[in-house]
């Protein structure tokens, strides 16, 4: 069974671009939430979907995007990179309807570097 | 003050020995996750507690509602155990995951 696939690996943007990152979750996982870490502030939580809705969002600002397709697979976008957006960003995809009660499988996450 | 706090932020033992890691969280909580991430980034789920105790060969994860507490031990530890493990709960205001700053494993043989 494939796991918790994040794509690309790796990126360099500039500031003021936009990037999308995406995540295809195991076969059958209808929750993804989204992740940022940071050395600063750790990890934080980004977003949450399940069947393409918007089940919760953390205290980010509306630069910080998301959706959900109908094969579960997500993508978030970040609009006018600053350079603190700097992170890695992780996606988690669950069986039931979210993290809370159902075990997570991680990616190995987005390392975006804005310069 | 943090929601959830970690002890210690760094660890370092020698091969086979016995390790706790402390987790202790302000907020109502509907579940608690442990989790280990190496260096490199990937992140995996050790654990996912609402009340209790849970083992999973060498690991031992214990959770207490009433304290506010969450313990992980690592039972004969080993090199491999080295990486930084993280807890999380699942409650708060907003209902999000509240992660720790992690504890920074090291263990040498």
């Amino acid at each position: 069974k494939a796991g918790v696939t994040q794509t690309p690996r790796y990126l360099i943007k500039t500031r003021g671009q936009q990037v999308t990152l995406s995540c295809s979750p195991i076969s059958g996982h209808r929750s993804v939430s989204w992740y940022q870490q940071t050395p600063g502030q750790g990890l934080q939580f980004l977003f949450e979907y399940f069947s393409e809705t918007q089940r919760n969002k953390g205290n980010f600002p509306g630069r910080f995007s998301g959706r959900q397709f109908s094969n579960s697979r997500s993508e978030m976008n970040v609009s006018t990179l600053e350079l603190g957006d700097s992170a890695l960003y992780l996606c988690a995809s669950s069986f039931g309807t979210g993290i809370a009660g159902t075990e997570a499988f991680f990616g190995q996450g987005t390392r975006l570097t804005v310069v | 003050k943090n929601e959830v706090e970690q002890s210690p932020q760094n660890l370092t033992a020698q091969e086979g020995e016995f390790i706790t890691i402390n987790c202790s969280y302000s907020v109502g909580i509907s579940a608690l996750h442990w989790l280990q991430q190496h260096p490199g980034g990937g992140i995996v789920s050790l654990f996912m507690l609402s009340s209790g105790k849970k083992k999973h060969g060498r690991l031992i994860a214990t959770i207490n509602i009433q304290e506010k507490h969450s313990s992980l031990h690592i039972t004969a530890s080993h090199p491999r155990d080295s990486a930084v493990y993280i807890c999380a709960v699942y409650g708060g205001s907003q209902g999000n995951l509240i992660f720790g700053k992690g504890t920074k494993l090291s263990v040498k043989p």
